[in-house]
């Protein structure tokens, strides 16, 4: 099975911050993966998916990137609606799915 | 207006099995699959399985094997996730997302429910 390891587990930021959250992968999983933005009671959101394409309609200050086993999702300068939960998710074949243990994106 | 809606909060006893549904609109439900989450608190999300919701095919992670039925109802727009035998340990939000059935690519999920809080305990 591949492992995905996330990293920070919390991240203290400003309104206007460069904010970059990584995740490393256990095996090469080329570029299937997709980072997911969760608020408290919300249905998570998709920010991109095959690790940088970005979704229709999220905002352009998000931005992925990597291949094989490392990973990056980058917040250009941080909003007020962007305090959450981002998950990656790796997604390498039709049986097969994991996710990072989560990056909480907290006010400072 | 494209969402997935799901049934609300269950409390279960041990032993116990528990249905959760989730209703699609805005979109032809028959045409993408529809993956089961599950999210114990403080622990990441683990994916459960997978109903094409066109054929009724389904995927399992073997986590669940034997406990977990994923049917759907294609003209009520809905899929559902029964999981049998509960245990404390199943306690945990239940989500619902959509993806693709694309033979061309991996399939990402692109849009989810807001998740079913299932409490089991004696």
């Amino acid at each position: 099975d591949i492992q995905m390891t996330q990293s920070p587990s919390t991240l203290s930021a400003s309104v206007g911050d460069r904010v970059t959250i990584t995740c490393r992968a256990s095996h090469s999983i080329s570029w299937w993966l997709a980072w997911y933005q969760h608020k408290p009671g919300k249905a998570p959101t998709l920010l991109i998916y095959k690790a940088s394409t970005l979704e229709s309609g999220v905002p352009s200050r998000f931005s992925g990137s990597g291949s094989g086993t490392e990973f990056t999702l980058t917040i250009s300068s941080l909003q007020p609606d962007d305090f959450a939960t981002y998950y990656c998710l790796q997604y390498t074949s039709y049986s097969q799915y994991t996710f990072g243990q989560g990056t909480k994106v907290q006010i400072k | 207006q494209v969402q997935l809606v799901q049934s609300g909060a269950e409390v279960k006893r041990p032993g116990a099995s528990v249905k959760v549904s989730c209703e699609a609109s805005g979109y032809t439900f028959a045409n993408y699959a529809i993956h089961w989450m599950r999210q114990a608190p403080g622990q990441r999300p683990e994916w459960m399985g997978w109903i094409n919701a066109g054929d009724g095919n389904v995927k399992h992670s073997l986590n669940f094997q034997g406990r977990l039925a994923l049917t759907r109802d294609t003209s009520a727009s809905t899929a559902y996730m029964e999981l049998s035998r509960l245990m404390s340990e199943d306690t945990a939000v239940y989500y619902c997302a959509r993806s693709t059935l694309s033979t061309l690519t991996y399939w990402h999920l692109d849009l989810w429910g807001r998740g079913t809080l299932v409490t089991v305990s004696s």
